[in-house]
This record gives structure tokens, sequence and C-alpha cells, in this order.
């Protein structure tokens, strides 16, 4: 089974820049979180999607948002870019979050780091 | 507010010994508790959980201990090998709800 597959890898904007990342979860996995990790800070819920709807929102402002696809596959997009939003952009898939380690285990992609200048 | 924490930012251990990394946490609805790892330029891999109806999950060398009285899990790592070198982060949530991860915690095995 394909694991999670995170698009671009790398990525270098500019400060005021908009950016889309693309997250494709595992075959047959409904649920896609994203995380932004930074040094010392560990990694950060940025919202999760089930079945092409929000389910849970981390606190981050507005510039950061997402979508998901009816084949599940996920978007998030961040506008008018800052210094601070320098990270490492992870996504996840699971079942769901529901009862269980099967449905709790969350299958992480390689990210994407994203570098703002 | 962190309610997830680990307080040691790294940990050295001699190839061989026993591995012990902690993790606190703020909030008593936690309910389920995770362990990953993580190597560089990698995705956070998936170690082991446990629910908060048990105090005790293992699964080879792995073993993570939950006291729910004092908010407080451990992962042990019994014998350390230098492949276990990476950062190790803990999750906790409440059912239905998003998972906390820690800061992480780094593991460095010392042939």
């Amino acid at each position: 089974k394909a694991g999670v597959t995170q698009t671009p890898r790398y990525l270098i904007k500019t400060r005021g820049q908009q950016v889309t990342l693309s997250c494709s979860p595992i075959s047959g996995h409904r649920s896609v979180s994203w995380y932004q990790q930074t040094p010392g800070q560990g990694l950060q819920f940025l919202f999760e999607y089930f079945s092409e709807t929000q389910r849970n929102k981390g606190n981050f402002p507005g510039r950061f948002s997402g979508r998901q696809f009816s084949n599940s596959r996920s978007e998030m997009n961040v506008s008018t870019l800052e210094l601070g939003d320098s990270a490492l952009y992870l996504c996840a898939s699971s079942l769901s979050l529901g009862q269980g380690a099967s449905y709790n285990e969350q299958f992480f992609g390689p990210g994407t780091r994203l570098t703002v200048l | 507010d962190q309610q997830v924490k680990q307080n040691s930012p790294s940990l050295s251990v001699q190839e061989g010994r026993i591995s012990i990394l902690n993790c606190d946490y703020t909030n008593s609805m936690f309910d389920y508790f995770l362990w990953y790892k993580k190597y560089p330029a990698e995705g956070p891999t998936f170690l082991i959980s446990i629910s908060s109806i048990k105090d005790k999950n293992e699964d080879g060398r792995f073993t993570v201990f939950l006291n729910k009285s004092a908010k407080h899990l451990s992962l042990h790592i019994v014998p350390s090998q230098p492949g276990d070198s990476a950062v190790y982060f803990c999750a906790a949530r409440r059912m239905g709800q998003n998972f906390v991860f820690g800061p992480g915690t780094r593991l460095s095995v010392l042939p």
C-alpha cells in the first residue's frame, strides 16, 4: 500500500506570497490532518478534514486554510506569507479519529519544507 | 499553554542500555496516547499507543507506561540500539478531537 505523499517536498517563497501544499492520503483513509513543525515547538495542529468537511481546527490565523476533495486528497493554503511561516508542514492520514488503535494511528507523509524569505 | 510536555529536549544513552523518555500532560480528559519516532527528512512514524484504561503496553523492545494520577507517561526502549537515535514525540487526545503533540525529545544512542 502506498504511503502518504506530499508535494512539493521543498518550497521557497517570499513574504506576501501565497502557497498551496498538497497531500494524498493512504488509499481508504478518509481523515487527513495537517501539522506545522518548527524547532522546539513540536507538531502544532492546523486542521483535520474528514469526508470533505473540516472536523477540527487548531489555533492558527485565517491565513491558513484547507480543503479536502471527494477522493480524500487534501490541500492546504497559506496566504500573505510571513517569515514565521517557515516550517515543515506535515500531513497525516488515518481511517478516522475513532475508537481503537487501527482508527487512531496516523500515518505521516515526509512533509513539505517551506522557506519564506 | 502546552498541554503535552516533554521536558528533556535531548537524551544520550549507551547502546544496550535502557532509554527512558518522559511525557507529562495537563488535560485529565485525554484518553489516548501515542509515541512517534522521527528521523531527519522523514515524517513521524507510529511506535506504540496506550489507552487510558491501561497502565502498560508492550511491543517488542518498546514499552509505554501510563500513570493517570500523575498525568505522566513514559516510553522505555530496552535494549537501546544506534538505529533508535531519532526525535521522539508523545501525543495525546480526547476522543473525537485532534492529537496534541509534545515538543519532542532527541535520543542519541551511542555505540
